[in-house]
């Protein structure tokens, strides 16, 4: 199972909008609505921002928004703050039962 | 409340087996609980991406990253809640994070993390 293909890097400034994507294929992005996106700061585990492609959990700002056309998914960050600065990691369940995160994105706030 | 922790050893010996146990509270894996819940196992070297690992479900399925699936076991003992994670014949490319995490099966969020354990592999 192949790791989903993320930008190594993405960058904006504060108040701007930024798109990451997330491709895959058929047999995991493609084939479910089991997507979810997670944001890392430097030296914290990971936490949970989109799930199912689009839903957000309780607690999550509603400026982090997702979406899935074929094969490709994607997490948008509006009006993007200082505190958004991390490392996002797309992650699909697959048609072998498992699951597969992406390379992983490094947003920068200029 | 949820929590996750890890444990196991810091530093491992090229070709030796490793063993990490994830101690967790605030639900549960047993078979009679039908909880849906799942624990996985995630790495992540470091600078480098998270890689997922392994997974066990409540009704005790288990599945591998297809890469990896002839180094690890993964198993659950539901007495103790904590799931048991090896890996045979570590290399210095194993060092990394070893997270452990709940997994929701119905729509599979990892939901949970613990805060990780750095294990690292050298002579």
């Amino acid at each position: 199972q192949s790791a989903l293909t993320q930008p190594a890097s993405v960058s904006g400034s504060p108040g701007q909008s930024i798109t990451i994507s997330c491709t895959g294929s058929s047999s995991d992005v493609g084939g479910y609505d089991y997507v979810s996106w997670y944001q890392q700061h430097p030296g914290k585990a990971p936490k949970l921002m989109i799930y199912e492609v689009s839903n957000r959990p309780s607690g999550v700002s509603d400026r982090f928004s997702g979406s899935k056309s074929g094969n490709t998914a994607s997490l948008t960050i509006s009006g993007l703050q200082a505190e958004d600065e991390a490392d996002y990691y797309c992650n699909s369940y697959t048609s072998s039962s498992t699951l597969v995160f992406g390379t992983g994105t490094k947003v920068t706030v200029l | 409340q949820v929590t996750l922790r890890e444990s196991g050893p810091a530093l491992v010996k090229p070709t030796q087996t490793l063993t990490l146990t994830c101690t967790f509270s605030g639900f549960s894996l047993s078979i009679s609980s039908s909880s849906g819940m799942c624990v996985s196992w995630i790495r992540q070297p470091p600078g480098k991406a998270l890689e997922w690992l392994a997974r066990v479900d409540w009704d005790n399925d288990q599945y591998y990253s297809t890469s990896l699936k002839t180094r690890l076991t993964i198993s659950k003992d539901t007495s103790k809640n904590q799931v048991v994670l090896t890996m045979t014949n570590m290399d210095p490319a194993d060092t990394a994070t070893y997270y452990c995490a709940r997994i929701v099966d119905i729509n599979m969020i990892i939901d949970y993390w613990g805060q990780g354990t750095l294990v690292t592999v050298s002579s």
